[in-house]
C-alpha cells in the first residue's frame, strides 16, 4: 500500500539553528500539505501546493519558514532560525487533487528544540 | 469565523465499553465532515468522512458518525471499544468556501481494563 513518506522522525536541534524536513507523497498525487501540530492541539496548515505551486501559506512564518516542491513531487520544509515555540509534530499529507477530500497522512517529524 | 470543537479532551471508558466522542461544527451551507484517529507518534489516518446523502456514517475499525445537521454535530461512536483503540482522535471540517482542511482539538480516547 502506497504510503506518505517523511524524514527525519525526529529531530533535536538548538534554537538559532536551520532545520530541514522532507515529505514524499504518494505517487501521483497532485496535492501536498504541511501541517503543524502542538502538543495537545489539532494539526494546523501552514502550506498547501498544488504540483509545484503554492495554492495557500498564509498561515506558514515567511520570516523563518519557506517550503518549496520545485518538480511538483516531494518537498522540504524549513525552519530558520528555529525558536523554542517551533517544537512539534510536521505533519505532511497528500491527496490526488484539489477536489479530493481524502487527504493521507505521513508518520511525521518531531521537532523538538533546545 | 469556521471552527470545530471537540469538548471533551479526554474521555476514558473500560474495555467493552460504549463510547461517544463529541463534534460541533460551525453552521455552514455546506459542510464535509471527518474523523481522523492517530495513534502514539504517528500520522492521522481516515477513520470516516461525511459529504452527502446518509447521515449515519460506518468507518473502519467499527466506528460509525451521525451528521446532524439541525445540532451542528458529527458525533463519533463505538458500542463496544478494545484496548487498542487507545488513541487520539480529531474531528475535521472542510466548508465549501475553502479548500482547507479544519481540525478540533482532538480527544484522547483512553481504555481502561
Amino acid at each position: 500500500e502506497a504510503e506518505v513518506a517523511q524524514s527525519p522522525r525526529y529531530k533535536i536541534t538548538e534554537k538559532s539553528q536551520a532545520v530541514a524536513f522532507w515529505c514524499d507523497p504518494i505517487s501521483g498525487h497532485a496535492t501536498l500539505y504541511w501541517y503543524r501540530q502542538i502538543l495537545g492541539q489539532g494539526p494546523e496548515l501552514l502550506v498547501q501546493f498544488q504540483d509545484e505551486s503554492v495554492v495557500d501559506d498564509s498561515q506558514l512564518p515567511k520570516d523563518r519558514f519557506s517550503a518549496e516542491r520545485l518538480k511538483g513531487v516531494d518537498s522540504t520544509l524549513k525552519i530558520q532560525p528555529a525558536e523554542l515555540g517551533d517544537s512539534a509534530m510536521y505533519l505532511c499529507a497528500s491527496s490526488q487533487g484539489l477536489s479530493e477530500y481524502e487527504q493521507y497522512f505521513g508518520p511525521g517529524t518531531r521537532l523538538t528544540v533546545t | 469565523a469556521q471552527s470545530v470543537t471537540q469538548l471533551d479532551s479526554q474521555v476514558p471508558v473500560f474495555e467493552e465499553a460504549p463510547v461517544e466522542l463529541r463534534c460541533n461544527y460551525s453552521s455552514s451551507v455546506s459542510v464535509y465532515l471527518f474523523w481522523y484517529v492517530q495513534y502514539p507518534n504517528q500520522g492521522l489516518q481516515l477513520l470516516l468522512k461525511y459529504l452527502s446523502g446518509s447521515t449515519l456514517v460506518k468507518g473502519i475499525n467499527g466506528f460509525e458518525a451521525e451528521f446532524n445537521k439541525s445540532q451542528t454535530s458529527f458525533h463519533l461512536r463505538k458500542p463496544s471499544v478494545h484496548i487498542s483503540d487507545t488513541a487520539e482522535y480529531f474531528c475535521a471540517a472542510r466548508y465549501s468556501s475553502a479548500s482547507k482542511i479544519i481540525f478540533g482539538s482532538g480527544t484522547r480516547l483512553s481504555i481502561r481494563p
